[in-house]
């Protein structure tokens, strides 16, 4: 079955860089891509989703590349801000209409002042 | 965004006992899953329900376990008995399917199995 693998495990980043989230996949049959954002003791915040004829989404700070070729998804947070701190997993399905998601490993990230 | 609620946030229970966990779904959505996630790991898809049924569920949903939406009320997930592997936080999620792939989430009930 569908195994996703996500890095880094723990990400810190000074407030104003670039963070950089990366998973890949192995299921080339994957259709649909998804970021999720986890603040503590929360919920799961869906960030940005794409379907497999997108390469690139940006919304809001936010750039979500896909790559099929190599099966990698990554998610690009520009300008971070302590907000931003949060852990964050990627989720990806092969039959979207139905919504079983395997998610990533998660990665936990720290906005330095 | 959407909204899924979840009650109760937190629940403790005897090992052996039954829970019932309770999700309200988005409105318009046909889709509803369960997913686990102990604490510090990733989440894992536990069942998704459409129309009524069970359409998959993974290994990690024993026999104990079980989902319903009984005329459109809450989505539950029930464990009868429920044995201390069990603890964990189970969240809720629903989406449109075919026509809306989004998979929204509620924040999660803590199960605590003393």
């Amino acid at each position: 079955g569908e195994q996703v693998e996500q890095r880094p495990p723990h990400l810190s980043v000074r407030e104003g860089d670039s963070a950089i989230i990366i998973c890949t996949y192995t299921d080339s049959a994957t259709a649909y891509f998804s970021w999720y954002k986890q603040e503590a003791g929360a919920g799961l915040q869906l960030l940005m989703s794409v379907l497999s004829n997108v390469d690139r989404k940006e919304e809001q700070g936010l750039t979500v590349l896909l790559n099929k070729k190599d099966k990698r998804l990554s998610l690009n947070l520009t300008a971070a801000h302590p907000g931003d701190s949060a852990v964050y997993f990627c989720a990806v399905s092969v039959n979207y209409n139905q919504g079983k998601l395997i998610f990533g490993q998660g990665t936990k990230l720290s906005i330095k002042p | 965004g959407p909204k899924v609620l979840q009650i109760p946030s937190h629940q403790i229970i005897d090992m052996g006992q039954m829970v019932t966990l309770n999700c309200d779904p988005v409105s318009n959505h046909l889709y509803f899953y369960w997913y686990k996630q102990i604490l510090g790991q990733q989440m894992e898809f536990l069942v998704n329900f459409y129309n009524g049924k069970v359409m998959e569920k993974s290994k990690l949903f024993k026999d104990q376990f079980s989902v319903e939406r009984p005329d459109g009320s809450y989505f539950t997930l029930k464990i009868q008995p429920t044995a201390l592997e069990d603890s964990a936080v189970y969240f809720c999620a629903s989406s449109l399917g075919r026509r809306g792939p989004e998979v929204f989430f509620g924040k999660g009930t803590r199960l605590t199995v003393v």
